[in-house]
C-alpha cells in the first residue's frame, strides 16, 4: 500500500479527457512539499511530465496539467492520443518518513 | 543532451553485493544543485527510490535500504556508483539512475533506460 494512493488503471477514448488523482497526506502533500508526475511506457525510460505541481518541462504538450489542493494533487490530459497509453506516477517528499514517494502508479488505457 | 546510462551485473546471488555503475553526459555534478539518484522498480510493481547523491557531496538513502546502501560519485568520470549488500531475490527489479534537481521536494529530470538486475541462485 503506498504513502500516496493513485487510482490502479484510468481509460478513455481518443480525443477525451481524463484526470488521474494523487492522494497523500498531511506529512507530504498536505505539507506543501510539491508533487511531480511522470510517464513511463514500460521498457522506455520514465519522462517527467510535471514539476512542482503545476510546471511543465519544455517539450511536454500543453495537454498535460497538473494541480494541487490540500492532500491531493492531480494530472488531468485532454485530447487523448494512442500514444499517452502508459503508466502514469506521482511523486513528492514525505517528512515523517523522510524520503522521497511515488505513487503505486496509474495505467492509462487509451480505448 | 543530457544521457544516463545503468551498467553492472544483470544476475546475482542472493547474499552477494550489487555495484551498479550510473554513467552520465550533458551536465556536471559540480553544478549547483544537481544530484544523480537510484530509483528501482520490481517487476509489475511500482518505483521506489533508493539513494540520491548531490552537487555539495550530500548523499541521502531510502531509511527502509539504508543500512544496505552506499552512494559515490565520482565527478571526474561523470559516474555515479550504487551498491547494495546482502542482495535478495526480493531485490530483482529494473534498477534506475535519474537526475535529479534539488528542491524541498527533489525531482528527477531526465532517467536512464534502466536494467533488469535478477537476483537468483
Amino acid at each position: 500500500q503506498s504513502v500516496l494512493t493513485q487510482p490502479p488503471s484510468v481509460s478513455g477514448a481518443p480525443g477525451q479527457s481524463v484526470t488521474i488523482s494523487c492522494t497523500g497526506s498531511s506529512s507530504n502533500i498536505g505539507a506543501a512539499y510539491h508533487v511531480h508526475w511522470y510517464q513511463h511506457i514500460p521498457g522506455t525510460a520514465p519522462k517527467l511530465l510535471i514539476y512542482a505541481n503545476t510546471h511543465r518541462p519544455s517539450g511536454v504538450p500543453d495537454r498535460f496539467s497538473g494541480s494541487k489542493s490540500g492532500t491531493s494533487a492531480s494530472l488531468a490530459i485532454t485530447g487523448l492520443q494512442a500514444e499517452d497509453e502508459a503508466d502514469y506516477y506521482c511523486q513528492s517528499f514525505d517528512s515523517s518518513l523522510s524520503t522521497m514517494l511515488f505513487g503505486g502508479g496509474t495505467k492509462l488505457t487509451v480505448l | 543532451q543530457i544521457t544516463l546510462k545503468e551498467s553492472g551485473p544483470t544476475l546475482v546471488k542472493p547474499t552477494q553485493t550489487l555495484t551498479l555503475t550510473c554513467t552520465f553526459s550533458g551536465f556536471s555534478l559540480s553544478s549547483n544543485g544537481l544530484g544523480v539518484a537510484w530509483i528501482r522498480q520490481p517487476p509489475g510493481q511500482a518505483l521506489e527510490w533508493l539513494a540520491v547523491s548531490y552537487w555539495d557531496d550530500d548523499n541521502r538513502y531510502s531509511p527502509s535500504l539504508k543500512s544496505r546502501l552506499t552512494i559515490t560519485k565520482d565527478t571526474s568520470k561523470d559516474q555515479v556508483v550504487l551498491t547494495m549488500t546482502n542482495m535478495d531475490p526480493v531485490d530483482t527489479a529494473t534498477y534506475y539512475c535519474a537526475l535529479a534537481l534539488a528542491a524541498s521536494s527533489p525531482y528527477f529530470d531526465f532517467w536512464g533506460q534502466g536494467m533488469l538486475v535478477t537476483v537468483s541462485s
